[in-house]
């Protein structure tokens, strides 16, 4: 199974509704990253998480990871066309290395 | 501030021909820099990472080769391409701490490659 988990794979929102996507770890994380994609697009950062019980907010979106450290969740509240695009949590599991493994992400669509 | 870029864009190559991707960095010093490869239905993959010049480990035994000719600077190579070498390349950096740093940095990505091996 795989390390790190996304669920939905896909998800359809009415424009104007809030949403929220889950990132679920199997081991401990030391840092938590969310990244968005638009199609044949690089990844644009959005958030990094460290810390349990940890929140974060940028514009319409907020992401937290929970006390485990094990979880985290990205809500949009109030979604927009600007939103659709691919949600990817990324995981990195401890000092010294610095690799990410990410989840197999989250496809955004928006309906007017 | 940082910028980080890629070329080619998109690039269609034959079986068997060599690969040569480009990847720099502007605005920051020293910086760890890192391959990703994301293939259909695959997810991201990390390929090779690099903590300095000349300096690269490999994640996944396959037909690249990574080098850091210069500090930022990274560049993805192969000698004969294989079909399943298609995919969208991705070129990331993030800070490089020394010693015992207190908290994981944000790593940054490029634009991307998009390779189609015919």
């Amino acid at each position: 199974s795989q390390e790190l988990e996304q669920s939905p794979q896909s998800l359809i929102v009415q424009e104007g509704k809030n949403l929220t996507i889950n990132c679920t770890s199997s081991k401990t994380l030391y840092g938590l990253y969310w990244y968005k994609q638009k199609y044949g697009e690089g990844l644009i950062f959005l958030m990094m998480l460290q810390k349990g019980g940890e929140e974060k907010s940028h514009e319409k979106i907020t992401a937290k990871l929970d006390e485990k450290k094990q979880q985290s969740s990205l809500h949009i509240t109030a979604s927009q066309p600007s939103h659709a695009g691919i949600y990817l949590c990324g995981a990195r599991y401890n000092f010294g290395n610095e690799k990410l493994t990410f989840g197999t992400g989250t496809r955004l669509t928006i309906i007017p | 501030s940082q910028t980080i870029h890629q070329w080619p864009a998109t690039l269609v190559q034959p079986v068997g021909s060599p690969l040569s991707l480009e990847c720099t960095v502007e605005g920051t010093s020293n910086p760890n820099l890192y391959w990703y490869r994301q293939a259909a239905g695959r997810g991201l993959q990390l390929l090779f990472y690099s903590v300095g010049i000349g300096q690269i480990s490999s994640e996944v035994p396959q037909n690249l080769s990574a080098s850091r000719p210069q500090d930022r600077q990274f560049i993805l190579s192969s000698k004969k391409l294989l079909l399943s070498d298609s995919g969208f390349y991705l070129c990331a950096w993030s800070v490089r701490v020394s010693g015992r740093g207190d908290r994981p940095y944000e790593q940054y990505f490029g634009p991307g490659t998009r390779l189609t091996v015919t």
